[in-house]
């Protein structure tokens, strides 16, 4: 069964921190991996990664894939207490549909 | 450009009812997936529609249905409601072709009591 699996499940850290955060997945024909924020109800968009060991970077978040080992990164620098959120994970991979796997998240939060 | 639009925002319902919920996706989205978040599960699948037709489903009971109209909108509705439906139901909107995810709406928090 395809699944996805992300760590730590929360954090606590002091703002100017930097964290990373862990996505492992076991899926069927991977097609690429997609890292979101959720903060209050609707999570948006950070990053899909498709190609290993290409880093996606904007401004103090970035994301790197890891074919071989199955799993990918998020990092933040600096950390701000506007980072705290949950940030999902979620890797599109059943052939021959477009279904995403979430991951159930890591809990951020950031102290003043 | 408008985003995905979720109707009612909140809604509660008494157990054995039955509730209906609406997703109007991004103009030119032709593909809405909809997904029921609860703490201890995170986001789990239950469908997607594609062009008026289910293209994928999750591992939900017959309970949980929905459908999509010509216009891209799309509607899940929920019978004989039970506690354990009480969740965030996220309806997420994408063009259907790969490698450009979801566009989420914000929701609508479903209570059973």
């Amino acid at each position: 069964e395809d699944k996805v699996v992300q760590s730590p499940l929360s954090l606590v850290v002091h703002e100017g921190d930097t964290v990373t955060l862990n996505c492992s997945y076991e899926v069927t024909n991977f097609r690429s991996l997609l890292w979101y924020k959720q903060e209050k109800k609707a999570p948006t968009f950070l990053f899909m990664l498709t190609s290993s060991g290409i880093e996606k970077k904007s401004g103090r978040l970035s994301s790197i894939l890891d074919k071989k080992e199955l799993s990918s990164i998020l990092n933040i620098t600096a950390t701000q207490t506007g980072d705290s959120a949950i940030y999902l994970c979620a890797v599109e991979g059943t052939s021959g549909t477009y279904k995403y796997i979430f991951g159930t998240g890591t809990r951020l939060k950031v102290l003043a | 450009k408008a985003g995905v639009t979720q109707t009612p925002r909140y809604l509660i319902k008494t157990r054995g009812q039955q509730v209906t919920l609406s997703c109007s996706p991004i103009s030119g989205h032709r593909s809405v997936s909809w997904y029921q978040q609860t703490p201890g599960q995170g986001l789990q699948f239950l469908f997607e529609y594609f062009s008026e037709t289910q293209r994928n489903k999750g591992n939900f009971p017959g309970r949980f249905s929905g459908r999509q109209f010509s216009n891209s909108r799309s509607e899940m509705n929920v019978s004989t409601l039970e506690l354990g439906d009480s969740a965030l139901y996220l309806c997420a909107s994408s063009s259907g072709v790969s490698n450009y995810g979801y566009t989420f709406g914000s929701g609508t928090r479903l209570t059973v009591v």
